[in-house]
């Protein structure tokens, strides 16, 4: 069984880093094909992608959010993380991380809720 | 690749047959999937490559299209149905999605 989880810090400041773990089960990002990425949703809106990271260790940001982001992955421990610098307001939203094979995402975590606010 | 859904909001009543768009903003060949979002539960993988139907997605959704328009059909409507759906195109990075159609009970 296939199981995703994400992990947060609730709220930040202005201007901090965001860290963002993803713990999971049920598959192992060594596994060749194998891939985590991660996916944002601000309250009422849509979805956003941001990044994936592979089982080679391949990375892969949206540039939309230039060089903010960092993706990486603890494959003994089956985690996967993502750090946000220099985070605004923009960022709140509810951060999601799912397995991806082939680029689709067939299993999703429940999310959690990040608010930046001073 | 910019994906443009529609319509964002849908009421229809069980028993009914509903068609959701997506239009990308150049050919993605049949790399587009459809997902299923409802309150309390993890957003659910439905539909790949255009049209082949995740493990346990029920019968009565379809999805079909290619290139640059694609089309989610739901027929007989359960109650179960009524949630958001978004699509995604997943032929070249960024990886990006629909804005989404909230299907309601009319």
């Amino acid at each position: 069984q296939v199981t995703l989880k994400e992990s947060g810090p609730g709220i930040l400041q202005p201007s901090q880093t965001l860290s963002l773990t993803c713990t999971f089960s049920g598959f192992s990002l060594s596994t060749y094909g194998m891939g985590v990425g991660w996916i944002r949703q601000p309250s009422g809106k849509g979805l956003e992608w941001l990044a994936n990271i592979w089982w080679d260790d391949d990375k892969y940001y949206n540039p939309s959010l230039k060089n903010r982001l960092t993706i990486s992955k603890d494959t003994s421990n089956n985690q996967a993380f993502l750090k946000i610098t220099n985070v605004d307001t923009a960022d709140t939203a509810t951060y999601y991380c799912a397995r991806t094979y082939g680029g689709l995402f067939a299993y999703w975590g429940q999310g959690t809720l990040v608010t930046v606010s001073s | 690749v910019q994906m443009t859904q529609s319509p964002s909001y849908l009421a229809a009543s069980p028993g009914e047959s509903v068609s959701i768009s997506c239009k990308a903003s150049k050919s993605i060949s049949n790399n587009l999937a459809w997902y299923q979002e409802k309150p309390g539960k993890a957003n659910k993988l439905l539909i790949h490559s255009g049209s082949t139907l995740q493990s346990g997605t029920p019968s009565r959704f379809s999805g079909s299209g290619s290139g640059t328009d694609f089309t989610l059909t739901i027929r007989s409507l359960e109650s179960e149905d009524f949630a958001v759906y978004y699509c995604q195109q997943y032929n070249e990075y960024p990886f990006t999605f629909g804005s989404g159609t909230k299907l309601e009970i009319k």
